[in-house]
């Protein structure tokens, strides 16, 4: 079965850093992906990682540890506009498995 | 089209009727997926088609789920006689690839549908 588990909820300051955990174990990985969710939207792609590292894309940061099962989004500056859930997901051959997803509040 | 259609936007059905869901996904894209979101849960996979494949009805909750793709395009998703619990937002997607970074999936903004 697969098994991905993150925070349910976490609360940060405008202008500061969040960093959402993700582990995960399932039976197969092609990679893995971080959606963000506004509340009534539909989910928005973030970022991808297959290899081991970190991958910067402006305020946003995506980590993985394949042998650890294990990922990290980093929010940078963050903006009341981040207020969201924050989806991990695993790419298990051809599906997409996610986890409930952490709803992050940022507040002024 | 533009991105990954679906309608109707919001559905209010009495217990024990049949609803159907459609989804229009981006024009060339050959995965399709359905997935269903129940309040404050994460996303739970119901079906895939890629192509001519045969489909992976592994999430389906039941056998009153049922789902077809005409032509590698247009899916319908059908739940026959509504329960209750099948209130949630029923969102699908597609992607252009299998697996890796091509198989990033663009979701639609879902069905939001209420059993009464």
């Amino acid at each position: 079965g697969q098994n991905i588990d993150q925070p349910t909820e976490m609360t940060a300051t405008e202008g500061a850093i969040v960093q959402i955990n993700c582990t995960y174990q399932t039976s197969g990985f092609n990679g893995l992906f971080w959606y963000q969710q506004h509340a009534g939207e539909a989910p928005t792609f973030l970022s991808y990682n297959v290899l081991d590292g970190l991958e910067e894309k402006g305020r946003f940061s995506s980590f993985l540890s394949r042998s650890k099962g294990y990922s990290y989004l980093l929010l940078k500056e963050l903006q009341m506009k981040d207020s969201a859930s924050y989806l991990c997901a695993v790419d298990n051959d051809y599906k997409l498995s996610f986890g409930a997803g952490t709803t992050v509040t940022v507040r002024a | 089209g533009a991105g990954v259609s679906q309608s109707p936007s919001n559905k209010v059905t009495e217990k024990g009727k049949d609803v159907e869901l459609r989804c229009d996904p981006i024009s060339g894209h050959t995965a399709l997926y359905w997935y269903r979101q129940s309040l404050g849960q994460g996303l739970e996979f119901l079906i895939y088609f890629q192509g001519n494949s045969a489909p992976d009805k592994s999430g389906l909750p039941s056998d009153r789920f049922s789902a077809e793709r005409t032509g590698g395009s247009v899916s319908t998703l059908t739940i026959q006689r509504t329960q209750q619990e099948d209130s949630a937002v029923y969102l699908c997607a597609s992607s252009s690839e299998t697996g890796g970074p091509g198989n990033t999936i663009y979701f639609g903004e879902g069905s939001w549908l209420t059993v009464v």
